[in-house]
């Protein structure tokens, strides 16, 4: 069974439009990471995550940790074209091993 | 800074050849990590390195794959003989510190023919 799940899997916006994508998992997450992947390269390192209730943004996306540190959210405003991609959240599930499993990600379409 | 380098970019191999792939990680980072993203997935860890001590290969096909950073620096991940369900991504990257956020390469898209 898949330890992060992400939803959704995919999602087509209109250009200028709000989104928000969601990673739940049924076990603690001591560290949550947000990463961006564009087809044929490799993850970008958008955000972290470890104190239940933090949040965090930068630019146009904000991304939250529950206070049960069990489900994150990202949350893109008014979106652009060069938001489009995979969006892949990481976290460590494991106390203290810190090996990062990964979710299955969400892509994101941006249409004009 | 420089980021991960990673080399090839892409390789086509038929299945039981062998095949190796190289990691520069960014400069002054102790941790390796070497990930596997077949098609539609997350990565998956394959191997995770601190300075040249391997920390965790729990998930590393070990009749197949093997790895090595010699020198705590450069890192070079093969494949011996190489399967059809091998055709994948290899992904690397490094921290600073095992607990820091990962910067990850470009990749080597691998496929088996």
């Amino acid at each position: 069974s898949q330890e992060l799940e992400q939803s959704p899997q995919s999602l087509i916006v209109q250009e200028g439009k709000n989104l928000t994508i969601n990673c739940t998992s049924s076990k603690t997450l001591y560290g949550l990471y947000w990463y961006k992947q564009k087809y044929g390269e490799g993850l970008i390192f958008l955000m972290m995550l470890q104190k239940g209730g933090e949040e965090k943004s930068h630019e146009k996306i904000t991304a939250k940790l529950d206070e049960k540190k069990q489900q994150s959210s990202l949350h893109i405003t008014a979106s652009q074209p060069s938001h489009a991609g995979i969006y892949l959240c990481g976290a460590d599930v494991n106390f203290g091993n810190e090996k990062l499993t990964f979710g299955t990600g969400t892509r994101l379409t941006i249409i004009p | 800074e420089a980021g991960v380098a990673q080399s090839p970019r892409y390789k086509i191999i038929e299945k039981r050849q062998s095949v190796a792939f190289w990691c520069n990680p960014i400069s002054g980072h102790a941790t390796l990590y070497w990930y596997q993203q077949i098609l539609g997935q997350g990565p998956k860890l394959l191997i995770q390195f601190q300075n040249n001590g391997v920390v965790d290969d729990s998930q590393l096909p070990k009749d197949r794959f093997s790895a090595e950073r010699l020198k705590g620096v450069d890192s070079t991940l093969k494949i011996q003989p190489a399967k059809l369900e091998d055709s994948a991504v290899y992904l690397c990257a490094s921290s600073r510190w095992s607990n820091q956020p990962q910067h990850f390469g470009d990749g080597t898209r691998l496929s088996i023919l």
